[in-house]
């Protein structure tokens, strides 16, 4: 079974409409990242969480938003999409213990398309 | 701020032949370094990483990378490519307990 697992995998969906993109782990880690993937620009950080109180903006965090549901449970939201949302998503996990900069541990991804 | 640069956008190599990825990086610190690579299809993979010590890293899949502070670079290499290598690959610098990725090269391998 994957470590990190995120749902969907893929998702259409039109302009205005609300998405949450969920996040699984199994690997017993503190922290929790959202990335989004496009073209040329490698990952951009969204949010990111050091444990279930702790919730942390990234670089382009203006339209999304995060739930810590529980230490193995991230999700992610789009409020309103809009077609420039579209691109790949991952989520990340990394042990805290393993200190400031361990590895990070990434999911298969949740291609959005916003139409 | 940290950041990252990788000179090359995709790089095309013949099976069997040498591969050399440029990453550059801008960080006022000691760097924590790391290179992963992204398959067609697939979530990120560690390939290795630099924190400390020796500046020469060995990582998985044959691959290593060396650290060299003066030109503020972390080069990834490997001597002969297979064609399983074709893929993604980013370099990633390390501070404030986050990621920032480079924009990634594509290596294409022809046989």
């Amino acid at each position: 079974d994957a470590d990190v697992t995120q749902t969907p995998r893929n998702r259409i969906t039109k302009t205005g409409k609300r998405i949450m993109l969920e996040c699984s782990q199994t690997k017993g880690h503190d922290r929790m990242y959202w990335y989004r993937q496009d073209p040329g620009l490698g990952l951009r950080l969204i949010y990111y969480s050091f444990d279930v109180k702790d919730i942390n903006k990234g670089e382009i965090s203006d339209g999304y938003s995060v739930s810590r549901q529980a230490q193995a449970k991230f999700s992610l939201s789009l409020e309103s999409a809009i077609p420039n949302q579209t691109a790949l998503y991952f989520c990340a996990t990394s042990d805290l213990a393993g200190g400031p900069h361990n590895e990070q541990f990434f999911g298969p991804g949740t291609r959005l398309t916003v139409l | 701020a940290q950041s990252v640069t990788q000179p090359d956008i995709h790089i095309t190599v013949s099976e069997g032949a040498s591969l050399e990825l440029r990453c550059n990086y801008s960080y006022g610190a000691t760097p924590y370094l790391f290179w992963y690579v992204q398959s067609p299809g697939q979530g990120l993979q560690l390939l290795l990483k630099y924190f400390s010590g020796d500046t020469l890293v060995q990582g998985i899949k044959g691959f290593e990378a060396e650290f060299k502070r003066s030109q503020s670079s972390f080069n990834l290499r490997k001597p002969s490519v297979h064609w399983s290598d074709a893929a993604e690959y980013f370099c990633a610098v390390g501070a404030d307990y986050k990621l920032s990725f480079g924009a990634g090269t594509t290596v294409t391998v022809r046989a």
